[in-house]
């Protein structure tokens, strides 16, 4: 049975940098593809980042180029950068395993608040 | 990447059908056999429902279904039942490794 468990640090001053943790059990990280997806309070979901199982990575545009994800297979983890935080980078952020059929399994997510 | 479009809200009666649609465009929904549905309850993950447009994981009802026409998937939920109130999210590849996200359609069961 897959888990994912994502873990961050709550609460993000403006302009710094958000650093999130996806913990996976259950599969080999390095055979999947994974994602991270956000939901702002009250909205819907937005596609975030994407990481193949070879290291080929994609981000939503609407980042701008601050985004980063990236693995350690060693630790099965998966990690999410995101830089010079605002208000409306506030969300849950959710990792999840798939590619294009779908995202077959979900984290419980974290809440990240960005706020002085 | 523009966002899919989704209803808001519909609503329905117990043991009645709603259908949800999710338009796209050629890039996305309309190009790719890769629509998948999302089923998510308040303070709940997103659950997958559905995946290649019409496909079943394994433990969900066959009272959802799903297909497509061109631009437009549609997700159809049968017998409703009071624990279907939720909201419902469509997503497409739109190629070369990006994704488009429906805004999603709460489901009240009246």
């Amino acid at each position: 049975q897959v888990q994912l468990q994502e873990s961050g640090p709550g609460l993000v001053q403006p302009s710094e940098t958000l650093s999130l943790v996806c913990t996976v059990s259950g599969v080999s990280i390095k055979n999947y593809y994974w994602n991270w997806i956000r939901q702002p309070p009250g909205k819907g979901l937005e596609w975030v980042a994407f990481i193949s199982n070879s290291g080929s990575t994609n981000y939503n545009p609407s980042l701008n180029g601050r985004g980063t994800i990236s693995v350690d297979t060693s630790k099965n983890q998966i990690y999410l950068r995101l830089t010079s935080l605002t208000p409306a980078d506030t969300a849950v952020y959710y990792c999840a395993r798939g590619y294009r059929s779908g995202y077959f399994d979900w984290g419980q997510g974290t809440l990240v608040t960005v706020s002085s | 990447q523009s966002a899919l479009t989704q209803p808001p809200s519909t609503s329905g009666s117990p043991g009645q059908s709603v259908t949800i649609s999710c338009t796209g465009t050629s890039n996305d929904v309309g190009g790719y056999n890769y629509v998948s549905w999302y089923q998510q309850h308040p303070d709940k993950a997103p659950k997958l429902i559905i995946y290649e447009v019409s496909r079943r994981p394994s433990g969900v009802p066959d009272r959802f279904s799903a297909s497509k026409s061109g631009n437009t998937a549609s997700l159809t939920v049968s017998g409703l039942q009071a624990d279907d109130e939720a909201y419902y999210y469509c997503i497409s590849y739109a190629g070369s490794d990006s994704w488009v996200f429906g805004g999603g359609t709460k489901l009240t069961v009246l």
